[in-house]
């Protein structure tokens, strides 16, 4: 079983909404990752979590932040956005950081208004 | 020079023909290399990896890397019509860095 999921699958919000993207997954993979992807473009790394630690913050802007409560689960809070923040985001993850393949979970289509 | 080029294409190629998809990266440490397809509107589906030089076949899908020549490669024998969809090629160094994609077109 290779499966990521998350919810929700649409989300919609304000500029002054505070919301939050959960990610699982139940493969015991100790990586998970964020990813932003924009229309016709490739994902784009945003953040990494190794054994529930943030390994990597690519420069994110602070009105993105991750959490990983536990081995299994990935959060993404969201505030203040602003439209250009639209987008899909999906959540990946893999045995190990980095070293084995990433699965990618189907994502959550993000629209700010 | 981008770290993962690929042709955006679009490749079309008739239905049960061989199409074939090219990656070159830059960083010659790269240790790992991933082909992905993405259906419009849906997330990235793993199809093939590969860690070593040579080919690995899976199914109808061949992965080819040539580690000297910094170039990894898909094959897709007998294409189909669902196999219409866009393939990142995605290599790790220190990171898994995508190419912009390459869109395929199989036409019936």
């Amino acid at each position: 079983d290779t499966e990521v999921t998350q919810t929700p699958k649409h989300l919609v919000m304000g500029m002054t909404n505070k919301k939050s993207l959960k990610c699982e997954q139940h493969m015991g993979h100790r990586a998970m990752y964020w990813y932003k992807q924009k229309a016709k473009k490739p994902p784009e790394l945003m953040f990494v979590y190794s054994y529930e630690k943030l390994s990597i913050n690519e420069s994110v802007p602070s009105r993105f932040s991750p959490e990983c409560p536990n081995s299994s689960l990935l959060n993404l809070h969201l505030h203040a956005l602003q439209p250009e923040d639209s987008a899909l985001y999906l959540c990946a993850s893999s045995l190990i950081f980095m070293r084995d393949e990433q699965y990618f979970g189907p994502g959550t289509r993000l629209t700010v208004t | 020079q981008k770290e993962v080029e690929q042709n955006s294409g679009p490749l079309s190629v008739p239905e049960g023909a061989i199409a074939s998809l090219n990656c070159t990266y830059s960083d010659r440490g790269s240790q790992s290399f991933f082909w992905y397809r993405q259906y419009s509107g849906k997330s990235p589906e793993l199809i093939m990896f590969i860690y070593s030089n040579g080919d690995k076949e899976d199914g109808r899908f061949t992965a080819q890397l040539n580690k000297a020549s910094q170039y990894v490669s898909l094959l897709i024998r007998d294409s189909q019509p669902s196999d219409s969809a866009t393939y990142l090629c995605a290599v790790t160094a220190n990171k898994l860095v995508f190419g912009a994609g390459t869109i395929l077109r199989v036409k019936s």
